[in-house]
């Protein structure tokens, strides 16, 4: 089944504990890109990746990290978490960044940061 | 950021059609437009997308005004199923920075029984 896929879905961590949250596709996707979601602020892009080795900033980047170094992962990195970071997170691919190409969504992970 | 306008909330029966508005007056020539949904603890779910032209697929028709600043989702029978959160959005090479979806607020579509 074609998919993309999040872990872990729910997390509750504390300020400053670095975490990982690990996002996976099975479609061959060149693009794949990471949004948080805020209640009132709806759906905002953190980061980007064109392709291998190929990332970039969205609108929110500050206090993530990203790396592609393999087609298929596109981890979110929160070297030092803080209570502002507590959203839910949704990882998306598609096969190329255009217009015209759907994004296919992971089921999202809940993150609380204490 | 490219801007469109819908409904916060629509009601729909079970079964019957439902026609979700969207303006957006800001379109420009070279911009798709793409309908997303979004279900409750899930994520957003690709719909339909188009240029210029209708178009129908398995979930949905998509219905393209002539001067393209306003489409309309069809739902052509709502099942309960259905009862989500519905974004309209168009994307194109100038708004399209980063591949990015730009979400507005939506529709909240309720399915009555």
């Amino acid at each position: 089944e074609a998919q993309v896929t999040q872990n872990p879905r729910y997390l509750i961590t504390v300020t400053g504990k670095k975490l990982t949250v690990t996002c996976s596709q099975n479609m061959n996707h060149e693009y794949m890109s990471w949004y948080r979601q805020d209640p009132g602020l709806g759906l905002r892009q953190i980061y980007y990746s064109m392709n291998v080795e190929v990332t970039d900033k969205g609108d929110v980047p500050e206090g993530y990290k990203v790396s592609r170094k393999e087609k298929r992962n596109f981890p979110l990195i929160l070297e030092s978490p803080s209570p502002n970071q507590t959203s839910l997170y949704f990882c998306a691919s598609s096969l190329y960044g255009s217009s015209y190409n759907e994004q296919f969504f992971g089921p999202g992970t809940r993150l609380t940061v204490l | 950021d490219a801007k469109t306008t819908q409904p916060n909330s629509m009601e729909s029966n079970e079964e019957e059609p439902v026609h979700l508005p969207c303006n957006h007056s800001t379109i420009s020539g070279t911009d798709y437009i793409h309908w997303y949904r979004q279900l409750p603890s899930q994520g957003p779910e690709y719909v339909i997308h188009g240029l210029t032209s209708n178009v129908n697929n398995r979930m949905a028709s998509l219905a393209i005004a002539e001067d393209r600043k306003s489409s309309t989702l069809i739902l052509h029978r709502a099942t309960l199923r259905d009862a989500a959160v519905y974004y309209c959005i168009h994307r194109g090479v100038v708004s399209n920075q980063g591949g990015k979806l730009i979400f507005g607020q939506g529709t909240e579509l309720s399915v009555k029984p």
